[in-house]
C-alpha cells in the first residue's frame, strides 16, 4: 500500500498569508504511461462532504479559485495557498490513486 | 443531475454488522466508479474500498477481512457491509465518485455497546 506522509498538521495563519501543505508519498506516483501524477487535493469544511480543488498534483478543478496551486511530481507534493481568505479555513487532504486510494492525514488550517 | 445517497443505521451494536446502501442517479454504475470512505468524529478521511464500473471490487487491506462491496445495477446501487464492528467503527461513511468530485451527504453511524 502507498503510505502518504501530509505535513504540517496543523497551521494557523492570518488573511492575507501564503502557506503551504506537503503530501511525500512512499512510491511514485507518476504514470508512465500519460506523465500524470495521480494525486489529488481536496478541502473539507466543518459538517460538509469533502470539495475537490486540484487533480493530476496541478490541475484545478472548475470553480476552485487561483490561489489554489498544486505542485510537485513522483513523490513529493505540495499545495499552496497565497493570499488566503476567511472561506479557506478548513481541513485539506492529500489523495493518491496511482494504486488503491490513500488520503493523508489530513491539515487543519485555522485563523491566527 | 449526479447524486448520491447513503442510508442506513445510525447505532450499530458491538459485534454486528453494518450494512449501508449508495442509491446514485445521473449516472450509471457501469460507466463510473464508487468508492467508500469514511470519517470518525474529529479524525481524517479513510478509504475503504471501491466498486468498479466492470463489477469488480478492491479493499483497504485494513478491512479486507470483514469488508463487502457489492452494487444492483437495476436498482443504481451499490452496498457497503462490514462485519464484526467495534467501538473504532464510530464514523460517517460516505459513497462518492472520487476522480469527479461528487459526494453523498454521508451516514454517521455509532457503534455501541
Amino acid at each position: 500500500d502507498i503510505v502518504m506522509t501530509q505535513s504540517p498538521f496543523s497551521l494557523a495563519v492570518s488573511e492575507g498569508e501564503m502557506v503551504t501543505i506537503n503530501c511525500k508519498s512512499s512510491q511514485s506516483l507518476l504514470s508512465s504511461g500519460n506523465q500524470k501524477n495521480y494525486l489529488a487535493w481536496y478541502q473539507q469544511k466543518p459538517g460538509q462532504s469533502p470539495k475537490l480543488l486540484i487533480y493530476y498534483a496541478s490541475t484545478r478543478q472548475s470553480g476552485v479559485p487561483d490561489r489554489f496551486i498544486g505542485s510537485g511530481s513522483g513523490t513529493d507534493f505540495t499545495l499552496t495557498i497565497s493570499d488566503v481568505q476567511a472561506e479557506d479555513l478548513a481541513d485539506y487532504y492529500c489523495l493518491q490513486h496511482y494504486s488503491s486510494p490513500t488520503f493523508g492525514a489530513g491539515t487543519k488550517l485555522e485563523l491566527k | 443531475q449526479v447524486q448520491l445517497k447513503e442510508t442506513g443505521p445510525d447505532l450499530v451494536q458491538l459485534t454486528q454488522t453494518l450494512s449501508i446502501t449508495c442509491t446514485v442517479s445521473g449516472f450509471s454504475l457501469t460507466t463510473y466508479n464508487v468508492h467508500w470512505v469514511r470519517q470518525p468524529p474529529g479524525k481524517g478521511l479513510e478509504w475503504m474500498g471501491a466498486m468498479w464500473n466492470g463489477g469488480g471490487t478492491d479493499y483497504n487491506s485494513a478491512f479486507k477481512s470483514r469488508l463487502s462491496i457489492s452494487r444492483d445495477t437495476s436498482k443504481s446501487q451499490v452496498f457497503l457491509k462490514m462485519n464484526s464492528l467495534q467501538t473504532d467503527d464510530t464514523a460517517k461513511y460516505f459513497c462518492a465518485m472520487l476522480g469527479l468530485d461528487y459526494w453523498g451527504q454521508g451516514v454517521m453511524v455509532t457503534v455501541s455497546s
